[in-house]
């Protein structure tokens, strides 16, 4: 069974740097697999925001409106996938979702973590 | 980017009956949708894709129809576990992925 979880501090300082970590248990992240490993999150009160994407063979792909603050990054070695948004404001509180897309570049996402409540406070 | 709109944002319906969900896409993404169901505390689910399949282990009384920029999600006799919120996603043209903005059922 597919399983996604995230890991990370639930409070950051504006200015500072957000730091996740995805662990993967029941799929494979390997640069040799069909899978796609993302970031979605969800601000107090509002809709899904996708974050960006990393294709196991190690090319990314981030939201306009974020993408100067994202880093995604693999880790096979340890089978997960981490984020870094840098310069949090109040506005990146939020829910943030690790997800997994597996079939292909036209396929949904098809397992989903828990989610994490990050707040950005001083 | 492919703006997805769905409504409405808030559906009150008893236990028992009936639900339909729409979204709309601002082009057309063919049959590349898919609905997610969110509950607070747990994993979010797929529970169609492709518009119309329903993801393994999602109930019968699950079905997605539409093509193109009009799609819905009918949730037929409603039971207590599927008041939640509902999100539909393209994933016809990416990046960026595009989620509609959710669709909250509650009970009536």
């Amino acid at each position: 069974q597919v399983q996604l979880q995230e890991s990370g501090p639930g409070l950051v300082k504006p200015s500072e740097t957000l730091s996740l970590t995805c662990t993967v248990s029941g799929s494979s992240i390997s640069t040799t697999t069909n899978h796609f490993w993302g970031w979605i999150r969800q601000p107090p009160g509002k809709g899904l925001e996708w974050i960006g994407t990393i294709y196991s063979a190690g090319t990314t792909y981030s939201n306009p409106s974020l993408k100067s603050r994202v880093t995604i990054s693999v880790d096979t070695s340890k089978n997960l996938f981490s984020l870094n948004l840098t310069s949090v404001t109040a506005a990146d509180t939020a829910i943030y979702y690790c997800a997994r897309t597996s079939g292909g570049w036209l396929s949904p996402i098809d397992y989903w973590g828990q989610g994490t409540l990050v707040t950005v406070s001083s | 980017e492919i703006v997805m709109t769905q409504s409405p944002a808030t559906l009150s319906v008893s236990p028992g009956e009936r639900a339909t969900l729409s979204c709309r896409a601002s082009q057309s993404v063919s049959n590349n949708l898919a609905w997610h169901q969110l509950k607070p505390g747990q994993a979010p689910r797929l529970l169609i894709y492709g518009a119309t399949t329903r993801a393994t282990g999602v109930p019968g009384r699950f079905s997605g129809s539409g093509f193109g920029t009009e799609f819905t999600l009918t949730i037929s006799s409603l039971q207590s576990e599927d008041f939640a919120v509902y999100y539909c996603q393209q994933y016809n043209d990416w990046p960026p992925v595009t989620f509609g903005q959710g669709t909250r059922l509650e009970i009536k």
